[in-house]
């Protein structure tokens, strides 16, 4: 079976600081991962996914995600928030193979400060 | 091009009444999912169809949900009767494959007094 944990459910961050979400998955086969977005009464968006290819993803609005196997990590970084990164964020998981449906984490609310 | 259309994008009734929401996928999408968003339990997976046929219903709480697909245009989620703790964002998303990213539409938003 798949799941994801996000650790933190609110995340505050200062105008041009580092922001750092995390995601750690469990997954008994070799996994899928995204991550996506939820602006204020919108539906998700995809940021990035991570498909077994290069290991350091990069997504649209300057965020990337590294897979790390050994830490069963898929954690999302952005080196300069921006007060337009305030929103929900959410990792999901799926199998790579007999693809099943994405688990999605419980999200992580980013508030940026000016 | 559009993306997922779901209606209406807010709904308020009373309990027992019958709620229907309607959702359009993109076009060439086989793969179409309905799930619901709640403050206490996050983002659920009700049911996903491809092709039109349901694959995977186990997320339906209860008999009083029911979804259709009756082409590949077009979808409902039918809940009848409604009940206050049903009140939740109910989004629509559609994917070209199984383990493609899923495009939501804006959602519905469902109040059930």
């Amino acid at each position: 079976a798949q799941s994801v944990t996000q650790l933190g459910s609110h995340v505050s961050v200062s105008e041009g600081a580092l922001v750092l979400l995390r995601c750690n998955y469990s997954s008994s086969v070799p996994p899928y991962l995204f991550w996506y977005v939820q602006y204020p009464n919108q539906g998700l968006q995809l940021l990035l996914k991570y498909t077994s290819a290069a290991t350091l993803v990069k997504g649209i609005n300057g965020f990337e995600a590294e897979f790390k196997k050994s830490e069963t990590s898929f954690h999302l970084t952005k080196p300069s928030a921006h007060m337009s990164d305030a929103a929900e964020y959410f990792c999901a998981v799926t199998r790579s193979y007999n693809t099943d449906k994405l688990i999605f984490g419980t999200g992580t609310r980013l508030q940026v400060f000016p | 091009d559009a993306g997922v259309i779901q209606s209406p994008r807010h709904e308020v009734t009373e309990m027992g009444q019958e709620v229907t929401l309607r959702c359009k996928p993109i076009s060439g999408h086989d793969y179409l999912f309905w799930y619901r968003q709640t403050m206490m339990r996050g983002l659920e997976l009700l049911i996903y169809f491809n092709n039109n046929v349901p694959i995977d219903d186990s997320g339906m709480p209860e008999d009083r949900f029911s979804a259709k697909m009756p082409n590949a245009s077009f979808s409902t989620l039918k809940i009848q009767p409604s009940e206050p703790r049903d009140s939740a964002v109910y989004f629509c998303a559609s994917s070209v494959l199984r383990d493609q990213p899923q495009h939501f539409g804006d959602g519905t938003r469902l109040s059930i007094l």
